[in-house]
């Protein structure tokens, strides 16, 4: 058990730009979350997806952003068009949930992007 | 909508104190509470989670508890070191829906030497 890795780890792009991150949760883990954190505030909830399945989107993901997960395994997310307000630190976590049992939510390092 | 406030916003304090950060939420339907730490320009470590039905929970120097029915746990740090400086996080898992946990705005604590 690696834990949840996140690449790039740093991503500085310029307006307009396109960019992909990329995160490997937890190999048992059947739930994987995405968050932003801007400076000097908490995370917030993103999107979620339980195996493939992308279950809930917030209002803070615009038509600019999508995420997949193929095969249940590893996730992206992609900004297209990248706005300056999109600069941020994107973290990611997995969890294992069934019927009778959620586990807690472990972290990745996050990917940090900067819009020029 | 549940919401999680954190006081103080920043604590300076000398090396060798006992200090308390505390959070508060508005909505006493959740699954659990956890702690985090969080240093500069890196990802979330989970310090501490207690269980709804916990009253507090214990690791090393730190001891966190839950009083859910007023929304408000506590992180209690003894003894507290240089190396505690970071930011503090505190965030809730709803029992409905995704469990998308709901974060605070954090407390970022420096220790003196």
């Amino acid at each position: 058990d690696t834990g949840v890795s996140q690449d790039p780890r740093h991503k500085i792009t310029k307006r307009g730009q396109n960019v992909t991150f990329r995160c490997d949760p937890i190999s048992e883990h059947n739930r994987l979350y995405w968050y932003r954190q801007t400076l000097g505030q908490g995370p917030e909830f993103l999107t979620y997806f339980q195996n493939e399945a992308q279950l809930e989107k917030s209002r803070l993901l615009s038509d600019r952003f999508s995420a997949e997960r193929p095969k249940g395994s590893f996730s992206t997310l992609e900004i297209q068009r990248t706005e300056q307000g999109d600069s941020a630190m994107y973290l990611c976590a997995s969890s294992f949930h069934s019927g009778r049992r959620t586990d807690t939510q472990y972290f990745g390092p996050g990917t940090r992007l900067t819009v020029l | 909508k549940q919401e999680v406030t954190q006081i103080p916003a920043a604590l300076s304090v000398p090396e060798g104190e006992n200090l308390v950060l505390n959070c508060s939420f508005t909505d006493s339907a959740i699954y659990n509470l956890q702690w985090f730490r969080q240093d500069p320009g890196k990802g979330l470590t989970s310090l501490l989670l207690i269980q709804s039905s916990q009253r507090e929970q214990t690791s090393g120097r730190l001891n966190a508890s839950l009083d859910k029915s007023s929304g408000r746990s506590t992180l209690y740090i003894a003894a507290s070191q240089p190396g505690d400086s970071a930011t503090y996080l505190c965030a809730v898992c709803p029992i409905q829906g995704a469990q998308k946990l709901v974060f605070g705005q954090g407390t970022r604590l420096t220790i003196n030497p």
